[in-house]
């Protein structure tokens, strides 16, 4: 089945407790991207990557990090998590090609962060 | 800059109502994608439908219909005879056609719509 997988879909940590949430997609899609949803805010754009080593900032990367170093795989990390970093994460993948802003995202189903 | 707004933040309708959830958006580039997803109580993000700006043929699919209206910037969906499994939020979002070098989808707030049966 074509999925986008993340895990943890929950997790509760501590501020300051480094954690990574991975994301693994199995369609050969060159284009990945991490959002969080807050309420009253939409989703909003963390990074993305085009390919494989190639990442960028969206909207919102402060406090964030994240690696591309094989297709399939694009872990978001949180270094040094606080409170304000609550939050529903969602990781979302397409096809790439010459208008790659024209693919639907796949998502995966989100991981509920909690940071105490 | 790119720019998706849905000023109904939330909307409830009586089961079998029509309900129209509003989309409007602001880009510069002549190229561009709308979509609506979909997120159930369940929480996942479901896709709709995609529309490109040169397109503005509205789309029918079964009770969900789409009116696209480039002179307004709009790209509002239609649910008719409303039921409770269309109770969710509904987000809309932009992406250009990324020629700038920009490569990112712009989602407005999201609808919460609420069908009271």
């Amino acid at each position: 089945e074509a999925q986008v997988t993340q895990n943890p879909r929950y997790l509760i940590t501590v501020t300051g407790k480094k954690l990574t949430v991975t994301c693994s997609q199995n369609m050969n899609h060159e284009y990945m991207s991490w959002y969080r949803q807050d309420p009253g805010l939409g989703l909003r754009q963390i990074y993305y990557s085009m390919n494989v080593e190639v990442t960028d900032k969206g909207d919102v990367p402060e406090g964030y990090k994240v690696s591309r170093k094989e297709k399939r795989n694009f872990p978001l990390i949180l270094e040094s998590p606080s409170p304000n970093q609550t939050s529903l994460y969602f990781c979302a993948s397409s096809l790439g090609g010459a208008l790659p802003g024209a693919n639907v995202l796949t998502f995966g189903a989100g991981s509920r962060l909690t940071v105490l | 800059a790119q720019k998706v707004t849905q000023a109904q933040t939330e909307i409830s309708v009586v089961e079998k109502e029509d309900v129209t959830l509003d989309c409007v958006y602001e880009t510069r580039d002549t190229t561009y994608y709308l979509f609506w997803y979909k997120q159930p109580p369940s929480g996942e993000l479901v896709f709709l439908i995609r529309r490109n700006s040169f397109d503005e043929q509205n789309e029918i699919s079964g009770r969900y219909s789409w009116n696209f209206q480039k002179s307004t910037s709009s790209f509002n969906f239609t649910i008719t005879a409303s039921q409770v499994v269309d109770s969710a939020v509904y987000f809309c979002a932009l992406s250009e056609a990324w020629a700038s070098g920009t490569y990112k989808y712009i989602f407005g707030t999201g609808t919460r719509l609420k069908v009271l049966a």
